[in-house]
């Protein structure tokens, strides 16, 4: 079993539509679970973290994490083109070491 | 705003050559990361250090990488001798300690022929 598993994409959404990217793991006692964004080319970019159980919202992004089903979301509302990515989720394992998914390509179709 | 800063942006090498890459990470960030992205898949890390020591290097290929912090700030990864299969982005991240948010560099894309 992977350490950190999401959707394999690619996910094509309208845009105006909500994007919902999904990331479960495998480590029960991860703490820390971080959304990064990655344009074609370029490195990934930090979006959102999350530490506790719920809902956070920064602007359009909302991160739901759910440690008792080792679960953690990303939703994307008002998907703009500019949102166009590959998404990686990650997790802190063993308090201290950072394992990413393979990431979920977003495509939104103007 | 702070960021991370990496040299050389882009390098394509001769298998068996030597190839350097420099990382300076966010001024104040203890934790310095270098890692390893192939094309489809999510970084992974090679290296990870706290202030000058190294805090877990099991996935680095030792018979042939190499990374120093000497003075806690900045930082080099060597690859020498350069084989086909290490072409990939080399990333480097830093955190302000461990298990906190993880800023990235712009990366360096290798290429090795």
């Amino acid at each position: 079993q992977k350490e950190v598993e999401q959707n394999s994409g690619p996910l094509s959404v309208p845009e105006g539509a909500i994007a919902s990217l999904n990331c479960t793991y495998s480590d029960r006692v991860s703490q820390s679970f971080f959304w990064y964004r990655q344009y074609s080319g370029k490195s990934p970019e930090l979006i959102m973290s999350i530490y506790s159980n719920g809902d956070k919202e920064d602007g359009r992004f909302t991160a739901q994490l759910n440690k008792a089903s080792q679960y953690v979301s990303l939703l994307i509302r008002d998907s703009q083109p500019s949102d166009s990515a590959t998404y990686l989720c990650a997790v802190t394992l063993n308090d201290y070491k950072l394992s990413f998914g393979a990431g979920t390509t977003v495509t939104v179709r103007a | 705003e702070a960021e991370v800063a990496q040299s050389p942006r882009y390098k394509i090498t001769e298998k068996s050559q030597a190839v350097a890459f420099w990382c300076d990470p966010i001024s104040g960030h203890a934790t310095l990361y270098w890692y390893r992205q192939i094309l489809g898949q999510g970084p992974e890390l090679l290296v990870q250090f706290q202030d000058e020591s190294v805090v877990d290097d099991s996935q680095l290929p030792k018979d042939r990488f190499s990374a120093e912090r000497l003075k806690g700030v900045d930082s080099t990864l060597k690859i020498q001798p350069a084989e086909l299969g290490d072409s990939a982005m080399y990333l480097c991240a830093s955190s302000r300690r461990t298990a906190y948010e993880q800023y990235f560099g712009p990366g360096t894309r290798l290429t090795v022929t």
